[in-house]
């Protein structure tokens, strides 16, 4: 199975300041033969199903604001958010579906400082 | 649009088995696997399972082997998971969730149902 770990497990920002999560694989997510990393960011608020923010490690979904963005290839991922928001505050996984079993990682919690 | 609308929360006794159902409407149902992801009180999302929506083939994590089973009903585009031997480690929130791209096993998930809450508990 693919081992997907976070740092920092959480972090708490001011307002309008960058916030950067990572995200590790234990194993490469680049399919080469389409240069498509299979890795996923989602956002969680208590009670509600993750959403989907970023897919192929960099494109952001339809409706997810610019402030989010993902970078990285192969083994290694940043999420970042570029100005924070009150509304960000929640919990960020990374998902790969590379292979099955899709694997998760452990969350990282962002809070307001 | 899309949605997912799952069943109510359960509560069982140690060793007895559940079913959560996931009825889908919005979309053409056999264009799309679907999944069952849990996620237990303060752990990470854990992937269960993924069905064929119309030749109702499954495949399942190696940790739930043999006491898991993912159907499907066309007729009501709906989707089951019925989970055997529960212990309270699978107390849990389960989630169906469905691709976003048709046709694809391995996937991320863009819908996802309101998640049903499993207790298990004596």
């Amino acid at each position: 199975d693919i081992v997907m770990t976070q740092s920092p497990d959480s972090l708490a920002v001011s307002l309008g300041e960058r916030a950067t999560i990572t995200c590790k694989s234990s194993q490469g997510v680049l399919f080469t033969s389409n240069n498509k990393n299979y890795l996923a960011w989602y956002q969680q608020k208590p009670g509600q199903p993750p959403k989907l923010l970023i897919r192929w490690a960099s494109t952001r979904e339809s409706g997810v604001p610019d402030r989010f963005s993902g970078s990285g290839s192969g083994t290694d991922f940043t999420l970042t958010i570029s100005s924070l928001q009150a509304e960000d505050v929640a919990l960020y996984y990374c998902q790969q579906y590379y292979t099955t079993p899709l694997t998760f990682g452990p969350g990282t919690k962002v809070d307001i400082k | 649009q899309v949605q997912l609308v799952q069943s109510g929360a359960e509560v069982k006794d140690p060793g007895a088995s559940v079913r959560v159902s996931c009825k889908t409407s919005g979309y053409t149902f056999s264009d799309y696997y679907l999944h069952w992801v849990r996620q237990a009180p303060g752990q990470r999302l854990e992937w269960v399972g993924v069905v064929h929506p119309t030749a109702g083939s499954a495949g399942y994590a190696q940790k739930f082997q043999g006491r898991v089973t993912i159907t499907t009903d066309t007729s009501t585009s709906t989707v089951y998971m019925h989970l055997r031997s529960l212990t309270s480690e699978d107390t849990a929130v389960y989630y169906c969730a469905r691709p976003l791209d048709t046709g694809s096993y391995s996937s991320d998930f863009d819908h996802w149902g309101q998640g049903t809450l499993v207790t298990v508990s004596s």
